[in-house]
């Protein structure tokens, strides 16, 4: 079984601090989609990588794949409250999506 | 662009009823899978299609659930004689096979199914 093991589950920061989010795995992922979702809702997609070692920025939002293509990360700078949600990192293979357990992010003002 | 839409929103049912959900796509992808999401975790797969061939189900999918696409557009997810263990929010997201960015998968709001 492919796990995704994302890093930390929990934040609570200040408005204005930077994060980083961390999703690793030992298998290969041809894709890796980063989300956002909020209470009561579908996850939203913020980007998606496919190349090993690409970067994508989203405004203060910036994507990394790793070479491998095992991993990525997720980097918010001076974080606002609107950040506030769950990230879900998820690894395509085949059809279908691995998705990590998420990380729960509270921006506080 | 109407996103994928999901009906109902949220369901209560009492334990040992059968419970239907549909899921409307993005009209022009041909892919449609389905997901179950507990609290404080990540979606985990059940099942998908591309057109109306269902192409992989996961083992999470017991014989009391089963999932159709007809047509090739809407589809439905039926569970039968639910379990408590059943409560959770059930997820559709569409896709276009082949589309130029990877797997990008585009999620619907989520039905949840409270079995009481």
């Amino acid at each position: 079984t492919q796990l995704l093991e994302q890093s930390p589950q929990f934040l609570s920061i200040q408005e204005g601090e930077n994060l980083t989010v961390y999703c690793n795995s030992s298998s290969v992922f041809s894709s890796l989609q980063w989300y956002r979702q909020e209470p009561g809702e579908g996850p939203v997609l913020l980007v998606t990588v496919v190349t090993g070692g690409e970067v994508k920025k989203l405004k203060r939002l910036t994507f990394q794949f790793g070479d491998a293509r095992k991993d990525s990360s997720l980097h918010i700078t001076a974080a606002q409250p609107g950040d506030t949600g769950l990230y879900l990192c998820a690894g395509g293979q085949g059809g279908k999506l691995i998705f990590g357990q998420g990380t729960e992010l509270s921006v506080k003002p | 662009d109407t996103g994928v839409s999901q009906d109902p929103r949220h369901k209560i049912t009492k334990r040992g009823q059968n419970v239907t959900f549909r899921c409307d796509p993005i009209s022009e992808h041909n892919r449609l899978y389905w997901y179950r999401q507990t609290l404080g975790q990540g979606p985990e797969f059940l099942t998908y299609f591309q057109n109306e061939a269902q192409l992989e189900k996961s083992r999470l999918l017991s014989d009391r659930f089963s999932a159709e696409r007809p047509k090739g557009s809407f589809s439905t997810l039926e569970i039968q004689r639910t379990e408590q263990g059943d409560s959770a929010m059930y997820l559709c997201a569409s896709s276009l096979s082949g589309g130029p960015v990877g797997n990008e998968q585009f999620f619907g709001p989520g039905t949840r199914l409270t079995v009481l």
